[in-house]
């Protein structure tokens, strides 16, 4: 089974601090998402990465960066983290477009 | 502004009876359309696609009808069983990454 791996399940930071996400797939997907999930939103595409050190802007990049110095891993930054951000963050990997393959989820909340 | 618009937040349906979960969207240019569950603390899981050109698309219970002139697609559930009280998203492609996901439906099978 492919099993996508996120670092934490629950994460409480303040304002203003640097936070980081990691995310682990084990299936040497070539493509890597982070998806944000709010409620009355649904799931809305922050990075994507299609390759080692590629990465593409989705709908709601504003606030955040990505890095992908490894295949299997694939990491979301909140440069400076504000309240506006807090939310649960869904990392996923596929090698085609259609069938991603979603971590757990990590429920971030910023006081 | 959302481009996948689930109007329903939830429904309620009994064990054994169909489940019609809706979908609207707004960009005829998406190419494929996919229907994603998802479980309290796990991530969303692929459930079914269903290809712009084509309007019906089944496996098993399950079954993704499109109307294109509509901008509309449905999932069919039947029979409902308990195990499926999930979330339900509905999804589209556009290009090679990019899903666009609606709010979600939640689905409630009653025994």
């Amino acid at each position: 089974d492919v099993k996508v791996t996120q670092s934490s399940r629950y994460l409480v930071k303040r304002t203003g601090e640097k936070v980081f996400l990691e995310c682990v797939q084990d299936m040497d997907h070539e493509n890597m998402f982070w998806y944000r999930q709010d409620p009355g939103l649904g799931l809305r595409l922050i990075y994507f990465s299609y390759d080692v050190k590629m990465k593409e802007k989705g709908d709601i990049p504003e606030g955040y960066s990505v890095s992908r110095e490894k295949k299997e891993r694939f990491s979301l930054i909140l440069e400076s983290a504000s309240t506006n951000q807090t939310s649960m963050y869904l990392c996923a990997s596929s090698t085609g477009q259609l069938k991603l393959f979603f971590g757990s989820g990590t429920q971030l909340s910023v006081l | 502004d959302q481009q996948v618009k689930q109007n329903s937040p939830s429904l309620s349906v009994q064990e054994g009876r169909i489940s019609i979960l809706n979908c609207d969207y707004t960009n005829s240019m998406f190419d494929y359309f996919l229907w994603y569950k998802k479980y309290p603390a796990e991530g969303p899981t692929f459930l079914i696609s269903i290809s712009s050109i084509k309007d019906k698309n089944e496996d098993g219970r399950f079954t993704v009808f499109l109307n294109k002139s509509a901008k509309h697609l449905s999932l069919h559930i039947v029979p409902s069983q308990p195990g499926d009280s999930a979330v339900y998203f509905c999804a589209a492609l556009q290009g090679d990454y990019k899903l666009s996901f609606g709010a979600g439906t939640t689905v409630t099978v009653r025994a």
